[in-house]
């Protein structure tokens, strides 16, 4: 398997512009998340699904941040307008079930910069 | 709430010398704990866990860690550190009301040839 893939890797954009990153999970996982990191704040859960369900989204920070699970391949962080204290690396991370196990799959990443 | 605390943002050793990367954790009931290390510009990679048993876990590269619940503490050890060890390593703690992973603000582990 490829692993958990997201794009872009990098992503440069001014204030007020939308962002999308993307998210491809590892097939067969029924648990997708979306961290950010920062220097400041470190690893951050924003949000989770669990077979393309939001679970829980409560690390969403304000209204301008939405996330969506069309399917079990496919997931959006959407950040709409950006201001540059949402520059930060977001990762995606899969799981194929939760409990004891614990174990994330994280992608790379997706560095954000928002000018 | 559930929380693990990594007390040392950096801690520095010499190549061919032990490390420990410190952690200690506060739940209610018998915790799962887990360790990731993050590359330089890569994700987190799993690296190990403590469910119940024996209270040294091994994981990857070598690394283990010793589980001691009168000190409620879950510290990372490798015998012998590796420049190439050098990176981000994250202490983390299963929440058992919401299933989620919570993660420590991190330690940079820095091995100098």
């Amino acid at each position: 398997d490829a692993g958990v893939i997201q794009s872009p890797r990098h992503e440069v954009t001014e204030m007020g512009q939308e962002v999308t990153l993307r998210c491809k999970p590892i097939s067969g996982h029924d648990y997708l998340f979306w961290y950010r990191q920062t220097m400041m704040r470190g690893l951050e859960l924003l949000i989770y699904f669990n077979n393309n369900v939001p679970i829980d989204d409560s690390g969403m920070p304000e209204d301008r941040f939405s996330a969506k699970m069309p399917n079990a391949s496919f997931s959006t962080l959407k950040i709409q307008p950006s201001e540059p204290r949402d520059s930060a690396v977001y990762f995606c991370a899969s799981s194929p079930r939760l409990g004891d196990t614990g174990e994330l799959f994280f992608g790379e990443g997706s560095r954000l910069t928002v000018l | 709430a559930q929380s693990v605390a990594q007390p040392e943002d950096q801690v520095n050793v010499a190549e061919g010398n032990p490390l420990t990367v410190k952690c200690t954790y506060s739940v209610s009931g018998n915790p799962y704990l887990f360790w990731y290390v993050q590359y330089p510009n890569r994700g987190l990679q799993f690296l190990l866990k403590y469910i119940t048993g024996d209270n040294l876990v091994k994981g990857s590269y070598g690394f283990e860690a010793e589980f001691n619940k009168s000190q409620t503490s879950f510290h990372l050890k490798k015998p012998s550190a590796l420049v190439s060890d050098s990176a981000l390593y994250f202490c983390a703690v299963r929440d058992r009301g919401t299933d989620k992973l919570i993660f420590g603000t991190g330690t940079r582990l820095q091995v100098f040839p």
